[in-house]
């Protein structure tokens, strides 16, 4: 069974861009939740949804959103790009919301230059 | 404040010792799960804990609800358990992460 997918693996941005994640969770599991992970901060949570409606929202500004798909896909944007957001953004799937049986992507790791 | 704590922050230790890393938090929680990151990003689920204690191979965790603490044993251990482990509390609304315990175990 394949496991989460998160694309692009690498990306490099300018600071003011804006920036799309994807990430495909297990088939079937049909929630799909982000993190940012930095050497600072470590993980911190940024949003969770469940058939297509956001559920719950970590402290993050507004310039970080998503999105769900019918088919439980998932996108992370962020837009005007700063240099503190360059890190590590994982994704993790699991069947329902409750943060139960979570299996996590091997995440994307963006540098803001 | 931290609603996770984690310790130690580094854990050095020789093959075949017992190891145990410790969380403790202040949130109320639905659940809380032990996770292993290797170099390079990879994260794995270990455990999902809301009460007692749980075994796989030679990992243990366990979890104290009205002390709010958790433990995470790994006995016998070996190099290959050498990792980042992160400690994670589920509120049911949020996720809050402990900074990890780094381990590193010498042949």
């Amino acid at each position: 069974k394949a496991g989460v997918t998160q694309t692009p693996r690498y990306l490099i941005k300018t600071r003011g861009q804006q920036v799309t994640l994807s990430c495909s969770p297990i088939s079937g599991h049909r929630s799909v939740s982000w993190y940012q992970q930095t050497p600072g901060q470590g993980l911190q949570f940024l949003f969770e949804y469940f058939s297509e409606t956001q559920r719950n929202k970590g402290n993050f500004p507004g310039r970080f959103s998503g999105r769900q798909f019918s088919n439980s896909r998932s996108e992370m944007n962020v837009s005007t790009l700063e240099l503190g957001d360059s890190a590590l953004y994982l994704c993790a799937s699991s069947l329902q919301p409750g943060y139960y049986g979570y299996t996590f992507g091997s995440g994307t790791r963006l540098t803001v230059v | 404040k931290n609603e996770v704590e984690q310790s130690p922050q580094n854990l050095t230790a020789q093959e075949g010792e017992f190891i145990t890393i410790n969380c403790s938090y202040s949130v109320g929680i639905s659940a809380l799960h032990w996770l292993q990151q290797h170099p390079g990003g990879g994260i794995v689920s270990l455990f999902m804990l809301s009460s007692g204690k749980k075994k796989h191979g030679r990992l243990i965790a366990t979890i104290n609800i009205q002390e709010k603490h958790s433990s995470l044993h790994i006995t016998a251990s070996h190099p290959r358990d050498s990792a980042v482990y992160i400690c994670a509390v589920g509120t049911g609304n949020q996720f809050y992460f402990g900074t990890g315990t780094s381990l590193t175990v010498i042949p």
